[in-house]
């Protein structure tokens, strides 16, 4: 089975660009999660969706972020306009049901903003 | 507020050797509690999960964890170090098992 998949893998882009990270989640999965990595932050979750409706953006960082799940197999991060700051790792996760079922990560995209 | 402490950002140990890698929690409810590993370039993957059940939870790889209320421990152990369990693992807290709250992670090295 496939699992997560996350792209691009790897993004460079200029300060001030739009960027758009892009997840497919395992097929059947009903909830959703972004999370981003940086040596200074560690793992933070951003937002989850359960059944493609956005549950908790406390996380997200500022209104530059901006995540959408127009369908259940299909979300988008986006970041606009981006800065160096947000040089991170962001992973997308699914998970099949709620609660303590697993959550199931992607590869992962390695965001750099110049 | 949930919070997670791992003691020691880098752990080394010998092949064959036992593996402890410590967690302590922070949670003013039940909590259920996660280890994940994470391979270079890779994703986390889940190792195993207490969630109210047993206390001492058995995962993969022939990891285990044992959840103690008393300590706010729920330590990594695995009887013996193999090369291939060179990674970084990752505790978690949750209280609904939504959000993950991690630690900073610990890097564990195996030497030969």
């Amino acid at each position: 089975d496939a699992g997560v998949i996350q792209s691009p893998r790897h993004e460079v882009t200029e300060m001030g660009q739009e960027v758009t990270l892009r997840c497919k989640p395992i097929s059947g999965h009903n909830s959703l999660f972004w999370y981003r990595q940086t040596m200074m932050r560690g793992l933070e979750l951003l937002i989850y969706f359960n059944n493609n409706v956005p549950i908790d953006d406390s996380g997200m960082p500022e209104d530059r972020f901006s995540a959408k799940m127009p369908n259940a197999s299909f979300s988008t991060l986006k970041i606009q306009p981006s800065e160096p700051r947000d040089s991170a790792v962001y992973f997308c996760a699914s998970r099949p049901g709620q609660g303590t079922d697993t959550q199931y990560f992607g590869p992962g995209t390695r965001l750099t903003v110049l | 507020a949930q919070s997670v402490t791992q003691l020691g950002s880098h752990v080394s140990v010998s092949e064959g050797a036992l593996v402890l890698l410590r967690c302590n929690y922070s949670s003013s409810v039940p909590p259920y509690l996660f280890w994940y590993v994470q391979y270079p370039n890779q994703g986390l993957q889940l190792l195993l999960k207490y969630t109210s059940a047993a206390t001492l939870v058995k995962g993969i790889n022939g990891f285990e964890a044992e959840f103690k209320k008393s300590e706010t421990s729920f330590h990594l152990t695995k009887p013996s170090a193999h090369m291939s369990d060179a990674a970084e693992y990752f505790c978690a807290v949750s209280v609904s098992g939504n959000k993950l709250v991690f630690g900073a992670g610990t890097i564990l090295r195996v030497k030969s």
